[in-house]
């Protein structure tokens, strides 16, 4: 079964407004999360680190004001797009693993729709 | 710098020819891990394989086979007998460097036909 949960599975909201996506570990605790964004019939493009207890780690180009990274505990991890805008409209992905150089575990990925 | 390269964009097969997908890596790092990750039309990524930079041991599991070879930088994956079920994209991925990040391949669509 799936050790990664993300939720929603697909959103669709106004120009304007803010999306929250939240990503679980369900069986271990990761102090570290990571989340891509992956464009249709593209590769997936990390976009940030998200450490437990502190500031997450942004890729260049990363917009850090408007993909917001909360990773509050061992468990959970959050990416919210502020004032969300049809280009931001994609399909995100976080992933977890259980420590350095193992397999990492992905979640089942959210489709976001901004109309 | 990491790097991985998936030459092919698109196979298409008919069912049960055997296919081989291509990846290709480039890292200076002499520790690192490769893997293949499958994901079908649903959109998760499916774990298939890791393989560390010291394990040149090829591995076969089921009608899955993966072929490590570290003089040409290549880790291709080879499904044999192959069924409708395994079209998705496949994607190789490197873990490498001190900051241990995924670097992806841009992935190859497999469809196999009927």
């Amino acid at each position: 079964g799936a050790v990664v949960s993300q939720h929603p599975s697909r959103v669709i909201c106004k120009s304007g407004t803010s999306v929250k996506i939240e990503c679980r570990s369900l069986d271990f605790q990761a102090t570290t999360m990571f989340w891509y964004r992956q464009f249709p019939k593209q590769s997936l493009m990390l976009m940030a680190t998200s450490n437990e207890g502190s500031k997450a780690t942004y890729e260049q180009g990363v917009e850090k004001d408007k993909f917001l990274i909360n990773h509050a505990s061992l468990t959970l991890s959050t990416l919210t797009v502020a004032s969300a805008h049809p280009e931001d409209s994609s399909f995100y992905i976080c992933s977890a693993d259980r420590g350095p150089n193992t397999e990492a575990f992905f979640g089942q990925g959210t489709r976001l729709t901004v109309v | 710098a990491q790097k991985v390269t998936q030459a092919q964009t698109e196979i298409s097969v008919v069912e049960k020819e055997d296919v081989t997908l291509d990846c290709v890596y480039e890292t200076r790092d002499t520790t690192y891990y490769l893997f293949w990750y499958k994901q079908p039309p649903s959109g998760e990524l499916v774990f298939l394989i890791r393989r560390n930079s010291f394990d040149e041991q090829n591995e076969i599991s089921g009608r899955y086979s993966w072929n490590f070879q570290k003089s040409t930088s290549s880790f291709n994956f080879t499904i044999t007998a192959s069924q409708v079920v395994d079209s998705a994209v496949y994607f190789c991925a490197l873990y490498a460097g001190s900051n241990y990040k995924l670097t992806f391949g841009k992935g190859t669509l497999l469809t196999v036909n009927p």
